[in-house]
């Protein structure tokens, strides 16, 4: 079967740093995603890691090491509207079927 | 408009009721699938379809039936509703380039709630 782990909950400053952090166990490994969703909304794509590394896009950048099936989201320059659930993802097995954590409340304080 | 749009948004049913939530996307997408949400735990997978002739179960399928009416229409349906099926539902899109890097795209969920 598949497990991802994610903390439950995250609080930081705003302009601040976080890292949202994700540990797997799964068979047939493709990759990891991250999805944003606020307050019981659509959750949107915010990046995918296929290969070790770090992948920036903007403000947002995601790290990914295969030896250690671990991954990260990290935020910089935190504002109030990136207050909300973050969730990864992986992709594995033959059926490219992202298969979701339980997701990170991250809470902006001003 | 949006490009997945779900309908209903939200629906208050009784216990033993059939309720149809349905999902259309003007994407082009040939993916589609159906998720549900429930606080803590997730977006768990409930049956996922790779184009009109193709059903798939996923991790939590029992008590559903879908059905996929044409390339942008896929309904989900509980034929006798109970309360641990309140949750918060999701379609979901993509396509076999975005589906290669995990990115699906939802529409704005609806939320069931059973008495």
């Amino acid at each position: 079967g598949q497990s991802l782990e994610q903390p439950s909950e995250v609080t930081a400053v705003e302009g601040a740093i976080v890292q949202i952090n994700c540990t797997y166990q799964t068979s047939g490994f493709y990759g990891l995603s991250w999805y944003q969703q606020h307050d019981g909304g659509a959750p949107t794509f915010l990046s995918y890691n296929a290969l070790d590394g770090l992948e920036e896009t903007g403000r947002f950048s995601s790290f990914l090491s295969r030896s250690d099936s671990y991954g990260y989201l990290l935020l910089q320059e935190l504002q109030m509207k990136d207050s909300a659930s973050y969730f990864c993802a992986v992709l594995s097995g033959g059926s490219y079927i992202p298969t979701f954590g339980r997701g990170t409340s991250l809470i902006v304080h001003p | 408009d949006a490009d997945v749009t779900q309908t209903p948004r939200n629906r208050i049913t009784k216990t033993g009721k059939r309720i149809m939530l349905e999902c259309s996307q003007t994407k082009g997408h040939d993916r589609m699938y159906w998720y549900r949400q429930d606080p803590g735990l997730g977006l768990r997978l409930i049956y996922y379809s790779f184009d009109v002739k193709d059903i798939n179960k996923g991790e939590i399928s029992d008590g559903y039936s879908v059905s996929r009416q044409a390339q942008a229409k896929f309904s989900l349906s509980l034929e006798s509703a109970i309360p641990n099926q309140t949750a918060l539902y999701f379609c979901a899109t993509s396509d076999s380039g975005t589906g290669a890097t995990g990115e699906l795209f939802f529409g704005e969920g609806s939320r069931l709630t059973v008495l």
